[in-house]
């Protein structure tokens, strides 16, 4: 049960966009479309961003946006906000029964 | 109010049991899969365990496999997480979360309970 592989910061000035990235295998990312991003606050719990590698649940504002491509999946978060400094977690099924999440990402806005 | 709100944390020798409890509340809480997640301090999230809606299916991460036990009384709208054999390393904040899909798994969770903290320490 191998974490999948996120950078561990990111960081962008208001306004930018900014991506973030999270590695996996065609055992996880690249063999089901069951990815997720959560965001998390200090102290708080972590809230749903994207499922399903591109579904925004609603109330998500549509500046996040999830994409994936062979084993790596993507979170975008445009027109970047002093609220959106966070961390970020993505999440996969990896099949037989077993979950993994990545390692995080702080994002920082500058 | 839809809301999830778990109980039963504290500090624990190691080596001994503890038993988490979520109590759901606002929404049909036997429609929906749940499952437990943690996140020891200052790191990442890890998933724990799943039960299916009804109870009949249960799932571990490796790493509680054989120690952790998940259950759910729907009559009581509420979810338990039995640990036993508790290790320094389950030193963790523990969330309850519900799944996105009901009466099905889609490995994503739309809700979150506030969390309640294990301390293992001898």
């Amino acid at each position: 049960q191998s974490a999948l592989t996120q950078p561990p910061s990111a960081s962008g000035s208001p306004g930018q966009s900014v991506t973030i990235s999270c590695a996996g295998t065609s055992s996880d990312v690249g063999g089901y479309n069951y990815v997720a991003w959560y965001q998390q606050h200090p102290g708080i719990a972590p809230k749903l961003m994207i499922y399903e590698v591109s579904k925004r649940p609603s109330g998500v504002p549509d500046r996040f946006s999830g994409s994936k491509s062979g084993n790596t999946a993507s979170l975008t978060v445009s027109g970047l906000q002093a609220e959106d400094e966070a961390d970020y977690y993505c999440s996969s099924y990896a099949g037989s029964n077993i979950f993994v999440f990545g390692g995080g990402t702080k994002l920082t806005v500058l | 109010q839809v809301q999830l709100v778990e109980s039963g944390g504290g500090v624990v020798q190691p080596g001994r049991s503890l038993r988490l409890s979520c109590a759901a509340s606002g929404f049909t809480f036997s429609s929906y899969a749940m499952h437990w997640v943690r996140q020891a301090p200052g790191k990442g999230l890890e998933w724990v365990a799943f039960t299916s809606y009804d109870g009949s299916f249960q799932y571990y991460a490796d790493s509680v496999k054989g120690r952790f036990t998940i259950s759910r009384d729907n009559s009581k709208n509420t979810l338990y997480l039995q640990m036993n054999s508790l290790r320094v390393e389950d030193t963790a904040v523990y969330y309850c979360a519900r799944d996105g899909l009901r009466f099905g798994v889609h490995w994503y969770f739309d809700l979150w309970g506030r969390d309640t903290l294990v301390t293992v320490s001898s």
